[in-house]
């Protein structure tokens, strides 16, 4: 089992509408969960980063956790061109040197 | 607000040749990491710098690859001998005590 799984996607999806990424996990050792956004040959901009299980909302972005069924999700509201994009999840242990392990990575593309 | 920097953008080399990617951490931040991202792959860690000395290194910083942080600003990575098969991005991080990591515009390495 890999130790982290995210659909690559592409996700199309019309201006607008609400979009739905998805990671699961299997190191039941990660303690922080975090999802950035990055643009074709630019480096990982960071969205949200949490710690606990629960929803955390950043104005049309809300990121959800599940630690008991190992399952992060990032929830776009109101999508906009300007969310194109490729969006990572990546987590990290506690206690450690702050490696982070990522996502395959789900690229975005919403239409006008 | 402050930002990781990162020279070149882009760096073309010849095989076996030596390269040195230079990253500029956010100035108070402790924690320093680089990471390589080949074309279509997830971004993968390569190696964890705290306090002057590697902290953690990945299965890929083998013997080929250094690391320094040869003043108070700059951190470098170097590739001796380059092959093929280390074109990439290379995205520098850094991050202060338990925050999350900020990453760079990353350098495009191709070797030919």
């Amino acid at each position: 089992q890999k130790e982290v799984e995210q659909d690559p996607g592409p996700l199309s999806v019309p201006e607008g509408a609400i979009v739905s990424l998805n990671c699961t996990y299997s190191n039941s050792a990660f303690q922080y969960f975090m999802w950035y956004r990055q643009y074709s040959r630019k480096g990982p901009e960071l969205l949200m980063y949490t710690y606990s299980s629960g929803n955390k909302e950043d104005g049309r972005f809300t990121a959800q956790v599940d630690k008991s069924s190992k399952y992060i999700s990032l929830f776009i509201r109101d999508s906009q061109p300007s969310d194109s994009a490729t969006y990572l999840c990546a987590f990290r242990r506690s206690g450690n040197t702050g490696k982070l392990i990522f996502g395959q990575g789900t690229t975005l593309q919403v239409k006008p | 607000e402050p930002e990781v920097t990162q020279t070149p953008s882009h760096q073309v080399t010849q095989m076996g040749q030596e390269v040195i990617l230079r990253c500029v951490p956010i100035s108070n931040h402790l924690y320093f990491y680089w990471y390589r991202q080949i074309l279509g792959q997830k971004v993968e860690f390569l190696v964890s710098f705290y306090n002057n000395e590697i902290s953690e290194k990945s299965e890929i910083f083998d013997d080929q690859f250094s690391v320094e942080r040869p003043d108070g600003s700059n951190f470098t990575l170097k590739i001796r001998s380059t092959k093929l098969e280390d074109s990439a991005m290379y995205f520098c991080a850094s991050r202060p005590t338990e925050d999350t990591q900020y990453f760079g515009p990353g350098t495009r390495l191709t070797v030919l």
